[in-house]
């Protein structure tokens, strides 16, 4: 099993939408919690950290649950500039090193 | 303004030549990362440095090196022995910590001819 799981998508969905993925990861003792964002042919991007209580930062929300050792990444009202693809990132072991799931493409269509 | 530095941005190798991609950041983290990604895939971890005169191996380290002699400088060199080095070679940073965000560089494509 890969540490890090994400469905890849494509989520091909119209503006104004509202979109959610899931990330699992496979190490309970895993501390942090990121999601990036990716556009084509550039470098990750931090969009934002995700905290045990959940986070919000305008459109977007991210959620984790221990429990079942999974994160999740809600965006509301979609926006063509949203098209991208949002990487899930735990920091794995005593090192704490960044480890990324393959990431979930995202198109937002008119 | 801090930052991480990779060049060159394109870089082309003929078979059985080595090649240094660069990596220089001024946000003065200890922990810097080589990663690479393939079309369509996630970054895979080649090797990792935490401090300064020390470095580990990542997941998929053959066929690679580095050194880390200075704080700000983290080369990787993509040796002949890499059989399928054609991919998009990514640097990062972070502050040492576990709640710590990693930082990017804007890559390396390599592509053999």
């Amino acid at each position: 099993r890969k540490e890090v799981e994400q469905d890849p998508g494509p989520f091909n969905v119209p503006e104004g939408a509202t979109v959610a993925f899931n990330c699992t990861y496979s190490n309970s003792a895993s501390q942090s919690f990121f999601w990036y964002r990716q556009d084509c042919r550039k470098e990750p991007k931090l969009l934002m950290s995700v905290y045990s209580s959940g986070n919000e930062d305008g459109r977007f929300t991210a959620q984790l649950n221990r429990a079942s050792q999974y994160i999740s990444l809600l965006i509301r009202d979609s926006k063509l500039s949203d098209s991208a693809t949002y990487l899930c990132v735990v920091n794995r072991g005593g090192s704490y090193i960044p480890t990324f799931g393959r990431g979930t493409s995202l198109i937002v269509h008119p | 303004d801090g930052g991480i530095t990779q060049s060159p941005k394109y870089l082309f190798r003929k078979e059985g030549q080595n090649v240094t991609l660069s990596c220089e950041q001024n946000l003065n983290h200890d922990a810097m990362y080589w990663y690479r990604q393939d079309p369509g895939q996630g970054l895979r971890l080649i090797y990792y440095s935490q401090i300064v005169n020390d470095f580990q191996k990542g997941d998929i380290a053959e066929g690679y090196s580095v050194s880390r002699e200075k704080k700000e400088s983290f080369p990787l060199t993509v040796t002949s022995a890499q059989k399928n080095p054609t991919a998009f070679y990514l640097c990062a940073s972070r502050t040492v910590g576990h709640n710590t965000e990693a930082f990017f560089g804007q890559g390396t494509r390599l592509t053999v001819v």
